[in-house]
């Protein structure tokens, strides 16, 4: 398996704009998580879902962040506006069950000026 | 919400084994202890879990000790590409949010 499938790697936009983050978790993991690390807050939950559906967004940071998932194979977290403090490095992990490990991708470097 | 403390730094000689502490003094009974680590830019990797009794796999053993304050994560044999950040997590299983991964132990494997 290849694994959680992150893209971009790197981002660097300008403070105003859009960004869409994408990742496409393990074939057949009904969790995936959205996690946001920084070198002040360490590695934070933004948002998880179970079978397309969310079911824990208390991480999500404000309602400039938002997060779907419309099928089993892909989930966007969107931030509209960025601001500079965006910048971080976001992760996306999956399982295969609420008592099973998570699978982490190689993260997405957001760079907000 | 349990926390763990753990060093923030360690070194070990390749070849030799590492043995990284930490401490949960708080935890509940039904709370895992979970270790994972992250090498230098990439997502954190898994490596072991366990409730009360101590556990092996391919990548390391885990010590829990009897009144599950503390935990030891062993890896046996430590190489150059063991150096990682690891983490020392308790959680339930179903309390996503309380996946806590606080500041871990760097640990640094040297010839």
């Amino acid at each position: 398996d290849a694994g959680v499938i992150q893209s971009p790697r790197h981002e660097v936009t300008e403070m105003g704009q859009e960004v869409t983050l994408r990742c496409k978790p393990i074939s057949g993991h009904d969790y995936l998580f959205w996690y946001r690390q920084t070198m002040m807050r360490g590695l934070e939950l933004l948002i998880y879902f179970n079978n397309n559906v969310p079911i824990d967004d208390s991480g999500m940071p404000e309602d400039r962040f938002s997060a779907k998932m419309p099928n089993a194979s892909f989930s966007t977290l969107k931030i509209q506006p960025s601001e500079p403090r965006d910048s971080a490095v976001y992760f996306c992990a999956s399982s295969s069950g609420a008592q099973e490990t998570q699978y982490f991708g190689p993260g997405t470097r957001l760079l907000v000026l | 919400d349990a926390k763990t403390t753990q060093p923030t730094s360690m070194d070990c000689a390749e070849g030799r084994a590492a043995n990284l502490p930490c401490n949960h003094s708080t935890i509940s009974g039904n709370e895992y202890v979970y270790w994972y680590r992250q090498i230098h830019s990439q997502g954190p990797q898994y490596i072991i879990h366990g409730l009360k009794n101590n556990e092996t796999n391919e990548m390391a053993s885990l010590i829990i000790t009897e009144d599950r304050k503390s935990s030891t994560l062993i890896l046996p044999h430590a190489t150059l590409r063991d150096t990682a950040v690891y983490y020392c997590i308790v959680r339930t299983i179903y309390n996503f949010n309380k996946f806590y991964f606080g500041s871990g132990t760097k640990l640094n494997v040297k010839p």
